[in-house]
């Protein structure tokens, strides 16, 4: 089974500064999709970046980025020039890419609140 | 662009009712899920299924009941709603092939009183 593990619970960063939300799986396999979703108060559940455990380039969207260390099981989720409207929850996810391919597995969260 | 439709967005329910909650999705998606959001907790896997016709538990599945007659739909059954089953909760699907996300309903807040 896999697990994955958020530990901030809560972050803060001011309007254009940078944050970066921690995350770290544990897991077997070795074919596996990493994800960070985003859900703000409307509650609507929205991918931020996703990135191919095969893949070693880290993945980028825009203003955010991940650092993904496979050896380590970390993969961590960087805000660059934040906004008002990063101001959410975030989640981690996990998928392998057989088998159990069809579940997501969830971190806790982490929730970012960007202030002016 | 339909993707994943959730009805209803609210519900309270008295305890010992039974309701369904509804699940859409016009993507063709092999895979669908049903997951609860309990704060602290993240969001915890109910019930999935890889194709019409084909169910399975998830994580937290007591309580809970599910079917899959076809692709599209995936309704999930309270049989005898308790409070502990207050929640907010959301349906997902995603393809079986290529690196695809999940796609998210817009939620269900249920509050069993």
């Amino acid at each position: 089974a896999q697990t994955v593990t958020q530990s901030q619970p809560e972050m803060s960063v001011q309007e254009a500064e940078t944050v970066t939300l921690s995350c770290t799986y544990d897991t077997s396999e070795n074919n596996y999709y990493l994800f960070w979703y985003k859900q703000p108060p409307s509650r609507q559940m929205i991918l931020v970046i996703r990135q191919e455990a095969y893949k070693q380039q880290n993945a980028t969207e825009n203003r955010f980025s991940v650092n993904f260390q496979k050896a380590a099981k970390s993969f961590s989720l960087k805000i660059s020039d934040s906004q008002l409207g990063d101001t959410a929850m975030y989640f981690c996810a996990f998928r392998a890419s057989t088998g159990t391919a069809s579940k997501l597995t969830f971190g806790t969260g982490t929730r970012l609140q960007v202030t002016l | 662009n339909a993707g994943v439709t959730q009805t209803p967005k609210f519900q309270v329910l008295k305890t010992g009712q039974s309701m369904t909650l509804q699940c859409a999705q016009d993507m063709n998606h092999e895979y669908m899920s049903w997951y609860r959001q309990d704060p602290g907790m993240g969001l915890r896997l109910i019930h999935y299924s890889v194709g019409a016709g084909i169910t399975d538990q998830g994580e937290v599945p007591n309580g809970y009941n599910v079917s899959r007659s076809t692709t599209e739909d995936f309704p999930l059954r309270l049989l005898s709603a308790a409070p502990s089953q207050t929640s907010v909760y959301f349906c997902a699907s995603s393809s079986r092939t290529g690196v695809t996300e999940a796609f998210f309903g817009q939620g269900t807040r249920l509050t069993v009183v």
